[in-house]
Order: C-alpha cells, then sequence, then structure tokens
C-alpha cells in the first residue's frame, strides 16, 4: 500500500494563479481532510470528507475548493492564490471503527510558497 | 480560541531523561490523538485514547476525561526522540495543539 500520496511536494505560485493539490489514498478510508501547517499555528483544518460526494468546511476554508468524487480522491483547488496562503499542506485519512475515528495516516505535505 | 492546549512549547532533555508533556482541551471529544513530527516534515500517528492509558515501547499516553487532560511520556529518553509532538482532539472535528519541540541531547 502507498498510504496517503501528495503533489507536488513544493511549488511556488505567482499571487492570482490557480492550482490543484492533489491527495490520494489506498486504504479505503471514508475520511479525508486537507490541513495547512504554519509557524506557531500548528495544523489547521481546511475542508474535510466523510466520503464520496460529501465535502464540508473547516477552520480555514476561504481560498480553497475541495471536491471528493471517488473514495481514494481529495483534491484541493486554490482559486486565486495571496501570499498568505504560502504554508506547508498536509492531507490526512481515517477510518471510523465503532463510530469513532481511528488514527488519521498524513501524507508527505505540499510546501506552497505564493508570491 | 485554543481548543488544544500544550505545554511545554519547547523541551531540551539529556539522554535517558524521563519525558512528560501536557495537553488540555476544552471541547467535547470522542478520542484523543499524539502525533510525532520529525524535522523532515512527516507526521506519524503515535497514539489514539479515549480512556485510561497505553503504552508503546517507551512511550505512555495517558488521559483523564473528567479533567481533560493527557499527558504524554518517554521514559529513557534517546536523541533519536528529538521531534516535535502534538496533540490533537476529535469532537466533531479534529483540533490540534501547536506542538511541543523536544530535543534530546546525547
Amino acid at each position: 500500500n502507498a498510504g496517503v500520496t501528495q503533489t507536488p511536494k513544493f511549488q511556488v505560485l505567482k499571487t492570482g494563479q490557480s492550482m490543484t493539490l492533489q491527495c490520494a489514498q489506498d486504504m479505503n478510508h471514508e475520511y479525508m481532510s486537507w490541513y495547512r501547517q504554519d509557524p506557531g499555528m500548528g495544523l489547521r483544518l481546511i475542508h474535510y470528507s466523510v466520503g464520496a460526494g460529501i465535502t464540508d468546511q473547516g477552520e480555514v476554508p476561504n481560498g480553497y475548493n475541495v471536491s471528493r468524487s471517488t473514495t481514494e480522491d481529495f483534491p484541493l483547488r486554490l482559486l486565486s492564490a495571496a501570499p498568505s496562503q504560502t504554508s506547508v499542506y498536509f492531507c490526512a485519512s481515517s477510518y471510523r471503527l465503532a463510530g469513532t475515528y481511528n488514527e488519521q495516516f498524513f501524507g508527505p505535505g505540499t510546501r506552497l510558497t505564493v508570491l | 480560541k485554543n481548543e488544544v492546549e500544550q505545554s511545554p512549547q519547547n523541551l531540551t532533555a539529556q539522554e535517558g531523561e524521563f519525558i512528560t508533556i501536557n495537553c488540555s482541551y476544552s471541547v467535547g471529544i470522542s478520542a484523543l490523538h499524539w502525533l510525532q513530527q520529525h524535522p523532515g516534515g512527516g507526521i506519524v500517528s503515535l497514539f489514539m485514547l479515549s480512556s485510561g492509558k497505553k503504552k508503546h515501547g517507551r512511550l505512555i499516553a495517558t488521559i483523564n476525561i473528567q479533567e481533560k487532560h493527557s499527558s504524554l511520556h518517554i521514559t529513557a529518553s534517546h536523541p533519536r526522540d528529538s521531534a516535535v509532538y502534538i496533540c490533537a482532539v476529535h469532537g466533531n472535528q479534529f483540533y490540534f495543539g501547536t506542538g511541543t519541540s523536544l530535543t534530546v541531547i546525547p
């Protein structure tokens, strides 16, 4: 199993450009999520999904879109990049057991710089 | 608003010392997680707790649901334990602490 994969690992954008961060998992997990990690602030939830066709906003959703057309894939779209979106982005997945989400499996991260 | 608070923020220890990292939370939860982030950036899950205590090798995690508090202990610390340790809780969504940066000196 590859676990959770993310592409690209690094990306530099200009203000106003759009792009999609890819995330895929091969563990048949129903829960997938996107976080950003900024110095001194910890991980913050951007969007999450509890299954194909179902997405919801997290703590910091503005400027980002997601969709979940399959169980495996959960892409994150930046609509018009801004310098405030410079961050490290992590995708994670998890599964439910007895009504509780279990350990999260994290991707390796994408380091994004917006100039 | 900080749903999850960790202490200390930074910790330096000599090899072999017993280490404790604390986590307090303010929301109702179904589970608490301890994560480890190495200098390379990768994040791995160490424990998931909903009550009591768990042990993996030299790592021990405890949780007190009534007091909304958890501790992560490392016995006989080693330089390879140097990492950022993150506490996370899951209620209706995941909330994360800002992490404790641990450096173990040989």
